[in-house]
């Protein structure tokens, strides 16, 4: 299985909202991320996890809160975003940060954020 | 700085034509790259990866991609495209840290 699932696939939330995107995968990787994409261009990375430990911040503004609980999930909390922010949200794990085989990243499908 | 360049931003090609597509990438050192393809409303899915060994590298749905070290080159190829490979396409290299480097990407339509 060389799933990531994403949840919600949608999300539509105003500027003072609080809401959760959610990241699994049962691959047994120990390196999760999140990337954000706008249209026709490419992902940008946004967090890394690994071992659950956060390893790298991409001067992300702190509207944006990552989380991971266990070695299998990763949360980004949103709150007070805005409307430049809507973008597709992708979530993708890897064996670990290490290069070589097999170390490749696995992408979710993503969550399509509009702030209103 | 490390980067991956793509050089077509847009390509248009009808059925059974080939297809290749330019990346570059600007960094020493070992060397990770990848294709990954993003058909319309759906997720990146990795095509091919190259590490070491082989410079020509097969991988998914008959592409295949082809390392030239002296050319800081890992250009993407298929002989014959079909209407379904209609898609974005990036070129992605790996640093040191396990971050991947994107491409700009190149948009792809092959008219049926």
């Amino acid at each position: 299985d060389t799933e990531v699932t994403q949840t919600p696939k949608h999300l539509v939330m105003g500027m003072t909202n609080k809401k959760s995107l959610k990241c699994e995968q049962h691959m047994g990787h120990r390196a999760m991320y999140w990337y954000k994409q706008k249209a026709k261009k490419p992902p940008e990375l946004m967090f890394v996890y690994s071992y659950e430990k956060l390893s790298i911040n991409e001067s992300v503004p702190s509207r944006f809160s990552p989380e991971c609980p266990n070695s299998s999930l990763l949360n980004l909390h949103l709150h007070a975003l805005q409307p430049e922010d809507s973008a597709l949200y992708l979530c993708a794990s890897s064996r670990g940060l290490a290069g070589g085989p097999h170390y490749e990243q696995y992408f979710g499908p993503g969550t399509r954020l509009t702030v209103t | 700085a490390q980067s991956v360049s793509q050089h077509n931003h847009h390509v248009i090609l009808s059925e059974a034509a080939s297809l290749e597509l330019g990346c570059n990438y600007s960094y020493g050192g070992t060397v990770n790259l990848f294709w990954y393809v993003q058909y319309p409303g759906q997720h990146l899915q990795l095509l091919l990866k190259y590490f070491s060994g082989d410079p020509l590298v097969k991988g998914i749905k008959g592409f295949e991609a082809e390392f030239i070290k002296s050319k800081f080159s890992f250009n993407l190829r298929k002989p014959s495209v079909q209407w379904s490979d209609t898609a974005e396409y990036f070129c992605a290299g790996r640093d040191n840290t396990g971050k991947l480097i994107f491409g700009q990407g190149t948009t792809l339509q092959v008219k049926p």
